[in-house]
């Protein structure tokens, strides 16, 4: 298994601004990711944080807004640039664990508000 | 790219009564992932099915992959109050996920 955490955990940003949302596992693991939730909607993958090299964004997504870091194997960090109230959404650090299945594990999400 | 649908959206129950949500897709699906996201909370992962007509079953919760890989559902039993969440369907490709756009299930008691 793997225990997430994610800071901030709740938020509340002025327009424009910009925020990092940071996300420590408690193992090593390969592969990390980032999804958004915007309210009452499913998840989206925003993008995969890749160690040593930059991130792969999903179609939709591109760095100048959503730009990630992974320094090492247990950390990443996603930053939302210039924000707008679209932007207002629960985000979330996710990452695979080998096995016989390969589960997915979720951080407890960022709820971020944009006004 | 791939889609995948799941409906209903929403399904109020009386507790005690059961409860099914479904999951297809346009294409064959190489597994299908479960998920159950109470409210206000993050996405707990439930079950993988890979196999042709794969039938798991976890306590009140019943999980079918169809016999063409296109399709999927998720049946609760009895449904009680701590069943109540959003519970979506996932294809896992590469480890990542693509979601259904989940069942919200409400409980009454």
């Amino acid at each position: 298994s793997a225990v997430i955490s994610q800071k901030p955990s709740r938020d509340i940003c002025q327009r424009g601004t910009s925020l990092t949302i940071q996300c420590q596992v408690d193992s090593q693991v390969t592969m990390m990711f980032w999804y958004r939730q915007q309210p009452g909607q499913s998840l989206t993958l925003i993008a995969t944080a890749n160690q040593g090299s930059e991130a792969t964004y999903e179609s939709g997504f591109v760095i100048d807004k959503f730009p990630i870091s992974r320094p090492n194997l247990t950390f990443s960090t996603l930053t939302v640039s210039n924000m707008s109230p679209e932007d207002s959404s629960i985000y979330l650090c996710s990452v695979a664990v080998q096995g016989s299945v390969n589960t997915i594990y979720f951080g407890e999400g960022s709820w971020l508000t944009v006004v | 790219g791939q889609q995948v649908m799941q409906i209903p959206q929403y399904q109020h129950v009386q507790e005690g009564e059961d409860f099914t949500t479904y999951c297809n897709s346009s294409t064959t699906l190489s597994n299908i992932q479960w998920y159950k996201q109470r409210p206000g909370g993050h996405p707990v992962f439930l079950i993988q099915l890979v196999k042709s007509g794969e039938v798991k079953k976890q306590k009140r919760l019943t999980f079918q992959f169809g016999e063409a890989k296109k399709n999927s559902s998720l049946h609760i039993t009895a449904t009680q109050t701590t069943d109540v969440g959003t519970y979506f369907c996932a294809r896992n490709a590469g480890n990542m996920l693509t979601f259904g756009g989940g069942t919200r299930l409400m409980v009454k008691p």
